[in-house]
């Protein structure tokens, strides 16, 4: 059965305190994952998408990384205004698009 | 400016009532998503439209109904036969393999 299981299920940084999400993966052939940013009562925000092992992408304070059963989400000096619970989801081969699996969730906690 | 616009954001529930929560996109994507988001749980796939007057089931369509005649409208029903319906209803859609998100609709029962 395909599954994605994301760890820790909460993080509470300091200001500054890098660290990183994990978002581990079980699927029948891999076609994409995906990494979201979701604020309370909103919809998920598009972060990345990676395809194959060894692939990395960069966005101001996030890094995202893939291996062959994993995906980190690496939060160097992060800001207040990272806070908000991160979502890992995986495409597998033989689905349509849009039709993803998705982990629980971190919820990651920046205090100043 | 293009997105998705999902309305009401908060909606309520009377015992068997039949109740629908909109969606449109101004994106001119062809695929449509209903996803259902319960506290502590992952994203669930309720129903999908890829083109036009067709849609298929996702992992729990049960209890709920669709109909796609407009590119871009993608309401969902949550009909009397759903007896656990509180949740965060998101619509979304895509674009190589993107999905974009709508801001959602709080559901709960009265």
């Amino acid at each position: 059965e395909d599954q994605v299981t994301q760890s820790p299920e909460a993080l509470r940084l300091q200001e500054g305190e890098s660290s990183s999400l994990n978002c581990s993966y079980t699927v029948s052939g891999l076609r994409g994952l995906f990494w979201y940013r979701q604020d309370p009562g909103k919809g998920p925000e598009f972060l990345f998408t990676l395809y194959s092992a060894g692939e990395e992408k960069e966005k101001e304070r996030l890094k995202a990384t893939l291996t062959k059963k994993e995906s980190f989400l690496h939060i160097t000096a992060p800001k207040p205004e990272d806070s908000a619970t991160y979502l890992c989801a995986v495409q597998a081969r033989g689905g349509s698009q849009g039709n993803l699996i998705f982990g629980k969730g971190t919820k990651l906690s920046v205090k100043p | 400016d293009g997105g998705i616009t999902q309305s009401p954001k908060y909606l309520f529930r009377k015992e068997g009532q039949n109740v629908t929560l909109s969606c449109e996109q101004n994106l001119n994507h062809d695929a449509m998503y209903w996803y259902r988001q319960d506290p502590g749980q992952g994203l669930r796939l309720i129903y999908y439209s890829q083109i036009v007057n067709d849609f298929q089931k996702g992992d729990i369509a049960e209890g709920y109904s669709v109909s796609r005649e407009k590119k871009e409208s993608f309401p969902l029903t949550v009909t009397s036969a759903q007896k656990n319906p509180t949740a965060f209803y998101l619509c979304a859609s895509t674009d190589r393999g993107k999905l974009f998100f709508g801001s959602g609709t709080q559901l709960s029962v009265l």
